[in-house]
């Protein structure tokens, strides 16, 4: 089992709808987690850290489940704008990030 | 936010030439960088980690002696491609380590060698 993995998609949604990502983790040890966002030939960008209790940031929330080991990030009310790659990391060891491969979103006006 | 900036943005060279980007913190000292590797459709891929003061910690398959990493001050950190080839054309991005875990990339370098 990969160490984070993730839908690559793309997710096809029009604007305004909501729609969420999962991605899931097999260190059970681990500590830390992010969600990215990585536009076309850009680096990647933090977008929210994933607290223990979720967290939410504007349209944007993200939870954690440590118990089936995955972190969700949902995005409600979609603008076009949103449409990127949305990568989530894991912090598997003293600093050392693990990315998923990250998932396409897709908004259509 | 903490700004990471790398150089150059975009180089290409022949094949066997080596190749040098460097990755400054701006507005704030980071005792440890990492550097990573992105080929088209893929994740990013961490080839090493850089601390400050001693040798990078390099990941398992990435050849220390081809990517030659040096962390000589807290605000940078640069890694030398070696004798680059073809197969080694791909983004290379680093990354600063802030507050809480968090890491802040620099906008990423485009390398082609032809």
């Amino acid at each position: 089992r990969k160490e984070v993995e993730q839908d690559p998609g793309p997710f096809n949604v029009p604007e305004g709808a909501t729609v969420a990502f999962n991605c899931t983790y097999s260190n059970s040890a681990s500590q830390s987690f992010f969600w990215y966002r990585q536009d076309c030939r850009k680096e990647p960008k933090l977008l929210m850290s994933v607290y223990s209790s979720g967290n939410e940031d504007g349209r944007f929330t993200a939870q954690l489940n440590r118990a089936s080991q995955y972190i969700s990030l949902l995005i409600r009310d979609s603008k076009l704008s949103d449409s990127a790659t949305y990568l989530c990391a894991v912090n598997t060891g003293y600093s050392t990030l693990t990315f998923g491969k990250g998932t396409m979103l897709l908004v259509s006006p | 936010g903490a700004v990471v900036s790398q150089h150059p943005s975009w180089v290409i060279c022949k094949s066997g030439t080596s190749v040098k980007i460097e990755c400054r913190s701006l507005d704030f000292q980071a005792t440890t960088m990492f550097w990573y590797r992105q080929f088209p459709k893929q994740s990013l891929m961490l080839m090493a980690t850089s601390n400050e003061g001693s040798k990078a910690t390099y990941e398992q398959g990435v050849e220390k002696d081809k990517f030659l990493i040096n962390h000589a001050s807290l605000t940078l950190s640069t890694l030398t491609v070696t004798s680059a080839h073809p197969e080694d054309s791909s983004f290379y991005i680093c990354s600063a380590r802030g507050l809480v875990d968090t890491q802040y990339f620099g906008p990423g370098t485009r390398l082609t060698v032809l």
